[in-house]
């Protein structure tokens, strides 16, 4: 079965400064990956997926990530966060399969932005 | 409305009683999810819809767990004999069969005292 790891729980960075969040996987072919943001009283939001082709994934509100298929990882970067970026962010790994894109998330990495 | 919307944002209930939870999701997705998100923890899958049938319900916990979509559209998660351990938020999500993207709402926040 897959499974994600998130490795840090909470990070706090300051506003302007560089963000990575790591992210793990464990799937025995090719999965589909993604990004998820939770902010306070709102739903879950796509901020970019992997299914194949190019290993750099550019997504909304200028995050990116990078497939590394050696490393089993799919780690979120942004160059300079901003206040709003404040949130709990999610990653997930879904089997590849006709319709049933069921995922599964990590434990979330909680992101604190200090001015 | 645009996204999707879920009923009641918040449930406070009893042990022992019976619960409905109610996800309608965005017109024209075929596909329904439903998840369980404790606190401190990412969301957990519960089941999967395609049309109005359960196509995977393999993340139900046990048989006090039900859920339906009897007209393809809004789905009914159904808790029967609630314990403690059922709080929780639950989180619906739609999306359409192979685009790999879903929408999740809001959800709804469940307490068994």
């Amino acid at each position: 079965a897959q499974s994600v790891t998130q490795p840090d729980i909470h990070i706090t960075v300051s506003e302007g400064a560089s963000l990575e969040l790591r992210c793990n996987y464990s799937y025995g072919a090719t999965p589909y990956l993604f990004w998820y943001v939770q902010s306070p009283g709102q739903g879950l939001q796509l901020l970019l997926k992997y299914f194949s082709g190019d290993t750099l994934v550019q997504g909304i509100k200028g995050f990116e990530a990078e497939f590394k298929r050696s490393q089993s990882s799919f780690n979120l970067r942004k160059p300079s966060v901003h206040w709003s970026d404040a949130a709990e962010y999610f990653c997930a790994v879904a089997t590849r399969g006709f319709g049933n894109e069921k995922l599964t998330f990590g434990t979330g990495t909680r992101l604190t932005i200090i001015p | 409305g645009a996204g999707v919307s879920q009923t009641p944002s918040n449930k406070v209930t009893e042990k022992g009683k019976y619960v409905e939870l109610r996800c309608d999701p965005i017109s024209g997705h075929t596909a329904l999810y439903w998840y369980r998100q404790s606190l401190g923890q990412g969301p957990e899958f519960l089941i999967y819809f395609q049309g109005t049938g359960a196509a995977d319900d393999s993340g139900l916990p046990n048989d006090r767990f039900f859920a339906v979509r009897p007209e393809g559209s809004v789905s009914t998660l159904k808790i029967q004999r609630t314990e403690r351990g059922d709080s929780a938020v639950y989180l619906c999500a739609s999306g359409t069969r192979n685009t790999g993207e879903l929408f999740f709402g809001e959800g709804s926040r469940l307490t068994v005292l």
